[in-house]
């Protein structure tokens, strides 16, 4: 099976530092993307950020980035400056480029930010 | 723009009985798909429809059904209910299907309990 695991299922961070979320997949396609998204407690999943696996350059969205290591098949989630409103599940995604909008989900990291 | 749209927000069943669910996707987005969020399982993918037309499918029995309509809103089906099919189930809608890895676009979610 082509599976996304997340080995933290928990995780605490001071407000105002960094913390970084694991997430490491298997795939045998050689094009597919990786997603994260958040979880909230009010149920809504947000899409944090996405990577594009034909590129090297790592993506950043503002606080957020990741570090993809394509051959090592590991895709983390960098938050930096972290916020109260940064408190939520965190989900890392895969999908493959032959499936459609089928994404396989991690199992979830639940990010605690203490004030 | 309005969101992807989930009705009913919760609902409570008994076994045996079935169960419609409504999702209305972003306006323009014609990909839906369908997840089961449980504490034990996750993130399960059940399908995906565009077009009117189921495009992929997931690893559910055939208690789960659904379908799209010409503008794009999906229904999903569960009959004969199962203690074991209490869960959030998550509606997504994109703008097309793969391959280009549009991101999905969530919805919150109708919360089943069943009794």
């Amino acid at each position: 099976a082509q599976t996304v695991t997340q080995s933290q299922p928990e995780m605490s961070v001071q407000e105002a530092e960094t913390v970084t979320l694991s997430c490491t997949y298997d795939t045998s396609e050689s094009d597919y993307y990786l997603f994260w998204y958040k979880q909230p407690p009010s149920r809504q999943m947000i899409l944090v950020i996405r990577q594009e696996a034909y590129k090297q350059q790592n993506a950043t969205e503002n606080r957020f980035s990741v570090n993809f290591q394509k051959a090592a098949k590991s895709f983390s989630l960098k938050i930096s400056d972290s916020q109260l409103g940064d408190a939520a599940m965190y989900f890392c995604a895969r999908l493959n480029n032959n499936a459609g909008n089928m994404l396989t989900f991690g199992g979830g990291t639940r990010l605690m930010v203490k004030p | 723009k309005a969101g992807v749209t989930q009705t009913p927000r919760y609902l409570i069943k008994t076994r045996g009985q079935q169960v419609t669910l409504s999702c209305s996707p972003i306006s323009g987005h014609r990909s839906v798909s369908w997840y089961q969020q449980t504490p034990g399982q996750g993130l399960q993918f059940l399908f995906e429809y565009f077009s009117e037309t189921q495009r992929n499918k997931g690893n559910f029995p055939g208690r789960f059904s659904g379908r799209q309509f010409s503008n794009s809103r999906s229904e999903m089906n569960v009959s004969t209910l199962e203690l074991g099919d209490s869960a959030l189930y998550l509606c997504a809608s994109s703008l097309a299907p793969g391959p280009v890895g549009q991101p999905q676009h969530f919805g919150d979610g109708t919360r089943l309990s069943i009794l």
